[in-house]
């Protein structure tokens, strides 16, 4: 068991660029989420999957913002036409039902220049 | 929605110190967890207490779910301490997190 992992660590962006993030969650976790933290703050959440059905978006998702978790496994979180207000951590999220406890991965810095 | 404040904001410790990290939440939970954030940005669950105390090493932590907060104690701090410290709380299927605590622990 490897964790979290999330993939880029870090992407610099120009402005109007799309971008697109990976997680690969811990394998026997069916429950996935998508948090993004601004400087100072604490993370934020975006949305959340339990296996392959996306089953909630923040109003934080703009439409903007898309992700996808075929097939259960993977996930990855798109944004559309970058804004610099997008700057920001991406933070990905496995759990599994029944168990408590989340297990983060380590994020991907995006900087929209 | 459900509001999590955590106090202080940031906190200066010298090495060797014990400190104590507050977590007030607006609404009864059953699930609070504490996560501290290293330099580098990783988030690592430290505990899950929606209620009573665990103990893990050098950290400790308390649930008083009646009264709602969370406490989170560090004794004997050391540099590799240093960091943000969260709480967050389980609304729905989403968590809910403080603005967190900045720990700087100096040798």
């Amino acid at each position: 068991d490897t964790g979290v992992s999330q993939d880029p660590r870090h992407k610099i962006t120009k402005r109007g660029q799309n971008v697109t993030f990976r997680c690969d969650p811990i394998s026997e976790h069916n429950r996935l989420y998508w948090y993004r933290q601004t400087l100072g703050q604490g993370p934020e959440f975006l949305t959340y999957f339990q296996n392959e059905a996306q089953l909630e978006k923040s109003r934080l998702l703009s439409d903007r913002f898309s992700a996808e978790r075929p097939k259960g496994s993977f996930s990855t979180l798109e944004i559309q036409r970058t804004e610099q207000g997008d700057s920001a951590m991406y933070l990905c999220a496995s759990s599994h039902t029944g168990v408590d406890g989340y297990t983060f991965g380590s994020g991907t810095r995006l900087t929209v220049v | 929605g459900i509001q999590v404040e955590q106090s202080p904001p940031d906190l200066i410790l010298q090495e060797g110190a014990n400190s104590t990290l507050r977590c007030n939440f607006s609404d009864s939970v059953n699930n609070l967890q504490w996560f501290h954030q290293n330099p580098w940005g990783q988030l690592i669950n430290l505990f899950y207490i929606p209620s009573g105390t665990k103990q893990n090493g050098r950290l400790s932590a308390t649930t008083v779910a009646t009264e709602r907060y969370s406490l989170l104690y560090i004794s004997s701090s050391q540099t590799t301490d240093s960091g943000v410290y969260f709480c967050a709380v389980l609304a729905g299927n989403k968590l809910v997190f403080g603005a967190g605590t900045i720990l700087r622990v100096k040798s």
